[in-house]
């Protein structure tokens, strides 16, 4: 089968750097993305990774190791407003989307 | 640009009623997506179009219909609603997929509550 994990929930504190993993087995690999999903709201779109390394945009960075079917977004800098939930996504061989069930992220003053 | 729109953005229905979801777009993106998003689950796909005309099953398309008779709108219909079937439904759509354009944009949901 194919499966998605990440990790349900995390806290961190304002001002802090907070780490979210997520491990992948998919029927293939077309890249990884990952999205920021605000409650009550629709996901959009943050990063995406098909090749391995650490993508940087701005306090977002992403990585990506394909041997190890290993992702993690890298928050730093946290603010209130990052309280959501973070989903990671892998296309797999189809080019089909497989979803992870999110991470939801609480951020404390 | 508005982006991917849809309507309605809250339903209740009694089972065995039907309703028909509707998603436009207007950045003339060859793929579009339904979702549905329930808790504790990721977002599972019911049904997609590769393009106007086009449809294809997702994950899980018992008990939906789509059509995509317009490239810009993608319609869901839900034939006879039971009570599973209460969750917020997602419409996405992308330029095409397979060469590293398969950024997803995201309406803003329907709540779907079924009695």
């Amino acid at each position: 089968g194919q499966n998605i994990d990440q990790p349900t929930e995390m806290t961190a504190t304002e001002g802090a750097i907070v780490q979210i993993n997520c491990t992948y087995q998919t029927s293939g690999f077309n890249g990884l993305f990952w999205y920021q999903q605000h409650a009550g709201e629709a996901p959009t779109f943050l990063s995406y990774n098909v090749l391995d390394g650490l993508e940087e945009k701005g306090r977002f960075s992403s990585f990506l190791s394909r041997s190890k079917g290993y992702s993690y977004l890298l928050l730093k800098e946290l603010q209130m407003k990052d309280s959501a939930s973070y989903l990671c996504a892998v296309i797999n061989s189809n080019y089909q989307l497989i979803w992870g069930a999110g991470t939801k992220l609480i951020i404390k003053p | 640009n508005a982006g991917v729109t849809q309507t309605p953005k809250f339903r209740v229905l009694k089972t065995g009623q039907s309703m028909t979801l509707l998603c436009a777009q207007d950045m003339n993106h060859e793929y579009m997506y339904w979702y549905r998003q329930d808790p504790g689950m990721g977002l599972r796909l019911i049904h997609y179009s590769v393009g106007e005309g086009t449809t294809a099953k997702g994950e899980v398309p018992d008990g939906y219909n789509v059509s995509r008779l317009k490239k810009q709108n993608f319609l869901l219909g839900l034939e006879s609603a039971a009570p599973s079937q209460t969750s917020v439904y997602f419409c996405a759509s992308s330029l095409e997929a397979g060469t590293g354009s398969e950024t997803q944009y995201f309406g803003p949901g329907t709540r779907l509550l079924v009695l």
